[in-house]
């Protein structure tokens, strides 16, 4: 079954600096990669959705990559800023091609 | 306000009780989606409803049951609960049947079942 891996230990980086998050996954082939922010004990904010066709996406300081061959997407948060620290989560829509399936985020804290 | 409305917000019930959570999809959207996330287990796909209609289904057990009615609102029944079943549920929608549009989604439920 489709399996979607992210880092479970949190990254710590300094205000200013280059954050990025990596989000692998197995057995299935997504047409949609999305990513999600989340903060303690709040919902899920959608950030930005990448297609199968598509290698790379940006919003703002945000940067999403999608690499189909290593089934791999990164997703990038330049000059970040503590006010970005948060979890992360990555999605891929299911293999019943409808609702997303979550990978269990990283968490990014981003100090001053 | 993501425009996705949970209630209730906090739940605490005793094992073997049941209980319905209730979600108003954001204006516009036609499906709903609802959501366990544990701190174990991380967010868990339960079931997604398109204009009335039941789509997918994921881990869902069966004492849980969903609906979604005529005005799109859904509610999630959940019942002979277990401590297990504590958990935040979330609810939420988008515009398509599919994953090619963002979710939006609401607040959450927290239930404790103790």
């Amino acid at each position: 079954s489709q399996k979607i891996e992210q880092n479970s230990e949190a990254l710590n980086i300094q205000e200013g600096k280059t954050a990025t998050l990596t989000c692998n996954y197995t057995n299935y082939s997504p047409a949609y990669l999305q990513w999600y922010r989340q903060d303690p004990g709040r919902g899920p904010v959608f950030l930005l959705l990448i297609r199968e066709n598509e290698k790379e996406k940006r919003k703002e300081r945000l940067k999403v990559t999608f690499d189909t061959t290593l089934k791999q997407s990164l997703f990038h948060i330049t000059a970040s800023q503590p006010a970005d620290s948060a979890t992360y989560l990555c999605a891929l829509d299911g293999d019943s091609g409808y609702a997303l399936n979550f990978g269990k985020g990283t968490s990014l804290l981003v100090t001053p | 306000d993501s425009g996705v409305t949970q209630t209730p917000k906090h739940l605490i019930t005793a094992t073997g009780q049941r209980v319905t959570l209730r979600c108003s999809p954001r204006s516009g959207d036609l499906s709903v989606y609802w959501y366990q996330q544990s701190l174990d287990q991380g967010l868990q796909f339960l079931i997604q409803y398109y204009n009335g209609e039941e789509r997918a289904k994921g881990n869902i057990l069966e004492r849980f049951s969903a609906q979604q009615f005529p005005d799109l609102h859904s509610e999630l029944n959940l019942s002979s609960l277990e401590l297990g079943d504590s958990a935040l549920y979330f609810c939420a929608s988008s515009v398509d049947v599919g994953a090619n549009y963002g979710y939006t989604f609401g607040s959450g439920t927290r239930l404790t079942v103790v």
